[in-house]
């Protein structure tokens, strides 16, 4: 399976709201009903940390500025408001086709 | 509070094994729908998913490395250990290990992440 993020890098000037797709060559709706769509996001020199997790849910502590949408191969993470902490890379994830954990190539977000 | 952290050279030859530890804390390896992963990450590039081992044992491998990875866990001494044999230059990245948790109705992968280590290949 392919995770394809765009676009790849985008400048954003704070306060204003920015938007990443993300799309996989094969629908990740399980026969279970959930589908199995994360996001992270990487700061500069730390590790990942997961911000939404099954499509649209904020993981513990993440700013409800931050939402997910979508549905089968399509899903969008948006920003309402950038802030300047919000700078790093932007990975989406699928954990339904092997291999069993696969991630897009990455959306670098940088502050205008 | 969970914490991981990875622990192993910072320079491997070619050819050689290369085996990283994972001590963690805050969690037990040995309760249902916990598992630890293992992600790397190139210089500059995307994160990929190495190995995974559940609480139970399973374990799962990414097909395009399975046959060079190794994955156990001891739970008395909250560590999980990965060996990756001949290793080569490409190998070259930042190993991450990673908590993954299953409560039985929400999966939530790698929520909690070690700081990860730089493992470099060459002669």
């Amino acid at each position: 399976i392919v995770m394809t993020q765009t676009p790849l890098s985008l400048s954003v000037t704070p306060g204003q709201p920015a938007s990443i797709s993300c799309k996989s060559s094969q629908s990740l709706l399980h026969s279970n009903g959930k589908t199995y769509l994360y996001w992270y996001l990487q700061r500069p020199g730390q590790p990942p940390q997961l911000l939404i997790y099954e499509v649209s849910n904020r993981f513990s502590g993440v700013p409800d500025r931050f939402s997910g949408s979508g549905s089968g191969t399509d899903f969008t993470l948006k920003i309402s408001r950038v802030e300047a902490e919000d700078v790093g890379v932007y990975y989406c994830m699928q954990s339904i086709h092997l291999p069993m954990y696969t991630f897009g190539q990455g959306t670098k977000l940088e502050i205008k | 509070q969970i914490t991981l952290k990875e622990s192993g050279p910072t320079l491997v030859k070619p050819t050689q094994t290369l085996t990283l530890t994972c001590t963690f804390s805050g969690f037990s390896l040995n309760t249902s729908g916990v598992a630890v992963g293992w992600i790397r990450q190139p210089p500059g590039k995307a994160l990929e998913w190495l190995a995974l081992i559940y609480w139970d044992d399973d374990k799962r491998y990414s097909p395009s490395l399975k046959s060079r990875l190794t994955i156990t866990k001891n739970t008395s001494k909250n560590q999980v250990v990965l060996t990756m044999t001949n290793m080569d230059p490409v190998d070259t990245a930042t190993y991450y290990c990673a908590h993954r948790r299953w409560d039985g109705v929400i999966t939530t992968p790698f929520d909690y992440w070690g700081q990860g280590t730089l493992i470099t290949v060459s002669s």
